[in-house]
């Protein structure tokens, strides 16, 4: 079993659809990152969380710290939020991070 | 993503050659975590450096591969004798404390022919 999964796997959504992804893990966390990464691009760090809510623009991320889950909202969706969504937990020993097998969003205009 | 730098951004090699990829931390950064994407695949950690030491190596295949981070310069991830198999993104990250504020370069795209 992973220690981070993710849901969906695949989403599709019409331009302005409000859209969530989930992310779940299981070992203890001392962060929880959403990152973005678009088709042959490079990753992109939108958010790093250690307790409740954080907002950047159209997105938004929260964490519920006692259920070990975090989700990634965006609201008003446009075509170019079109990514790969990797959630990416660190945790509390150790040195690297878990990795979520990442969303593939599809934002249709 | 500017801050880390990785080179080059894409290299070929054919079976049996070497790759050094070169990631330069952001400035005041001295910890740097390397990753590795193979296609269809999840991101997978490989090795945890700091100046000029490994911390962590416990994702790093036992053989042919090797990571450095010099007191100068950039980390660099060697692979010798590539084979097909090694195709896939390598993403380099670095923060400047332990599991603290990250930053990730845009990757090496290695292809092996």
């Amino acid at each position: 079993k992973n220690e981070v999964e993710q849901s969906p796997q695949n989403l599709t959504a019409q331009e302005g659809e409000f859209i969530t992804i989930n992310c779940s893990y299981s070992v203890g966390i001392s962060a929880l990152h959403w990152l973005q990464q678009h088709p042959g691009g490079g990753i992109v760090s939108l958010f790093m969380l250690s307790s409740g809510k954080k907002k950047h623009g159209r997105l938004i991320a929260t964490i519920n710290i006692q259920e070990k889950h975090s989700s990634l909202h965006i609201t008003a969706s446009h075509p170019r939020d079109s990514a790969v969504y990797i959630c990416a937990a660190s945790p509390n020993t150790g040195n690297q991070f878990y990795f979520g097998t990442g969303t593939s969003l599809t934002v249709i205009p | 993503n500017a801050g880390v730098m990785q080179n080059p951004r894409h290299l070929v090699r054919r079976r049996g050659q070497e790759a050094r990829l070169r990631c330069s931390p952001m400035k005041g950064h001295s910890h740097v975590y390397w990753y590795r994407q193979l296609p269809e695949e999840g991101l997978k950690f490989m090795v945890y450096l700091q100046k000029e030491n490994i911390i962590d190596e416990s994702g790093m295949p036992k053989e042919r591969f090797s990571a450095e981070f010099p007191k100068e310069g950039p980390s660099i991830l060697r692979i010798q004798q590539v084979v097909r198999g090694d195709s896939a993104a390598y993403f380099c990250a670095s923060s400047r404390d332990q599991g603290y504020g990250y930053t990730f370069g845009s990757g090496t795209r290695l292809t092996v022919v």
